[in-house]
């Protein structure tokens, strides 16, 4: 455990369902971030949080939608998603400047759009 | 733009040294990290560069030439476990982001 949990590990979704993608951590970092790891493709930052508050969104599109309720939590809703989705979704925390001890990630959920 | 190439895969031999080269291009650049990621797990902290130099951390060392471009990370006396991918990330200070590079697939054979 690196002390970021994500759920669900594994998830299978149809192009017309919704879902969430669940991120938590207590290490008392207060910035989180999405990424998407796809085959053969670099690690894609697609959200950055900063004390809640959304600082970067990479031109992602509308049908993921982030959510931080708070420093340690943050969710990744999913509706009317595409094949190419499919993905590892990976998030991590980290202090405000990320340098300060790096990111710590989390393992991924799984992604698999049917 | 942002830009980091790192060679897609390497393989070495149990015992030996083996070094694994980034450049990248990127704006508002303040530091490269290196991440070590084993099949379907989180990817891991190794190092932190933001100053020209050696950085050594047991086995494991990384070097960065902030006027080239240029980082490598150095593996020595190889382990099986060391089979994984390394990934190679620049570090955005303005927007507190992190880029990676596509990873090397490091493969150790006995």
């Amino acid at each position: 455990e690196t002390g970021v949990t994500q759920t669900p590990r594994h998830l299978v979704m149809g192009m017309t369902n919704k879902k969430s993608l669940k991120c938590e951590q207590h290490l008392g970092h207060n910035a989180m971030y999405w990424y998407k790891q796809s085959a053969k493709k670099p690690l894609e930052l697609m959200f950055v949080y900063n004390f809640k508050e959304q600082t970067e969104n990479n031109s992602v599109p509308s049908r993921f939608s982030p959510e931080c309720p708070n420093s340690s939590h943050l969710f990744l809703h999913l509706h009317t998603l595409q094949p190419e989705d499919s993905a590892l979704y990976l998030c991590a925390s980290s202090q405000p400047k990320g340098t300060v001890g790096g990111y710590t990630f989390g393992s991924g959920t799984r992604l698999t759009v049917v | 733009g942002q830009n980091i190439d790192q060679p897609t895969e390497m393989t070495a031999t149990e015992g030996a040294i083996v070094q694994i080269n980034c450049t990248y291009q990127t704006s508002g650049f303040n530091g490269l990290f290196w991440y070590q990621q084993h099949a379907g797990e989180a990817p891991t902290f190794l190092s932190y560069n933001v100053l020209d130099g050696l950085e050594e951390k047991g086995r494991f060392s990384s070097f960065l030439s902030r006027s080239k471009g240029y980082s490598y990370l150095l593996l020595k006396e190889l382990q099986m476990k060391d089979s994984a991918s390394y990934l190679c990330a620049a570090y955005n200070n303005a927007g507190n982001m992190l880029t990676f590079g596509g990873g090397t697939r490091l493969m150790v054979k006995p």
